[in-house]
């Protein structure tokens, strides 16, 4: 089982639109949690770290649920701007303090 | 605002060749980290440096692979022995705390490719 997991997509929605993505991770010791951002051909940028209780930011919701191992995002009123590949990045999960990140979820935000 | 930098941008160089990549952290951040992403693949961790010394490293990190901060300020990534499979995007990053606690700053990257 891959340690981190992530829907490559694309996921293809239109400007306005609400969307979720899930990550999930295999090891139950993982002690923290990231969802970054990455242009093409671009570095990774931290977008939020994600706590236990959950957080927002602005258009951005992030949540933890631990019983079930999963990560998640969502995006409201999506903007074109938001089109980007979604990394998920865990810390923890193969069993030492070494960040794995997923391959990404693929965000195409259209007109 | 601080940025992490690398150069250069673009390496190219033949299999069997030695490469030195370098980064210059954001000056206050204490921590460093090398990353690897292969063309359309997931971002992969190398090392991370602290203290001058490793501070963990994975298994991609094989003893083709150093790291060293020669002088404070640049923190350089050296590969002997290039293989066509290093052909990559090199990632430097840096952050204040441990990769657990906080935001790691990324550097724009450096593609080698190994010919």
């Amino acid at each position: 089982r891959k340690e981190v997991e992530q829907d490559p997509g694309p996921f293809n929605v239109p400007e306005g639109a609400t969307v979720a993505f899930n990550c999930t991770y295999s090891n139950s010791a993982s002690q923290s949690f990231f969802w970054y951002r990455q242009d093409c051909r671009k570095e990774p940028k931290l977008l939020m770290s994600v706590y236990s209780s959950g957080n927002e930011d602005g258009r951005f919701t992030a949540q933890l649920n631990r019983a079930s191992q999963y990560i998640s995002l969502l995006i409201r009123d999506s903007k074109l701007s938001d089109s980007a590949t979604y990394l998920c990045v865990v810390n923890g999960a193969g069993g030492s303090y070494i960040p794995t990140f997923g391959r990404g979820t693929s965000l195409i935000v259209h007109p | 605002e601080p940025e992490v930098t690398q150069t250069p941008s673009h390496q190219v160089t033949q299999m069997g060749q030695e490469v030195i990549l370098r980064c210059v952290p954001i000056s206050n951040h204490l921590y460093f980290y090398w990353y690897r992403q292969i063309l359309g693949q997931k971002v992969e961790f190398l090392v991370s440096f602290y203290n001058n010394e490793i501070s963990e490293k994975s298994e991609i990190f094989d003893d083709r692979f150093s790291v060293e901060r020669p002088d404070g300020s640049n923190f350089t990534l050296k590969i002997r022995s290039t293989k066509l499979e290093d052909s990559a995007m090199y990632f430097c990053a840096s952050s204040d705390r441990l990769a657990g606690e906080n935001e790691q700053f990324f550097g724009p990257g450096t593609r080698l490719t190994v010919l």
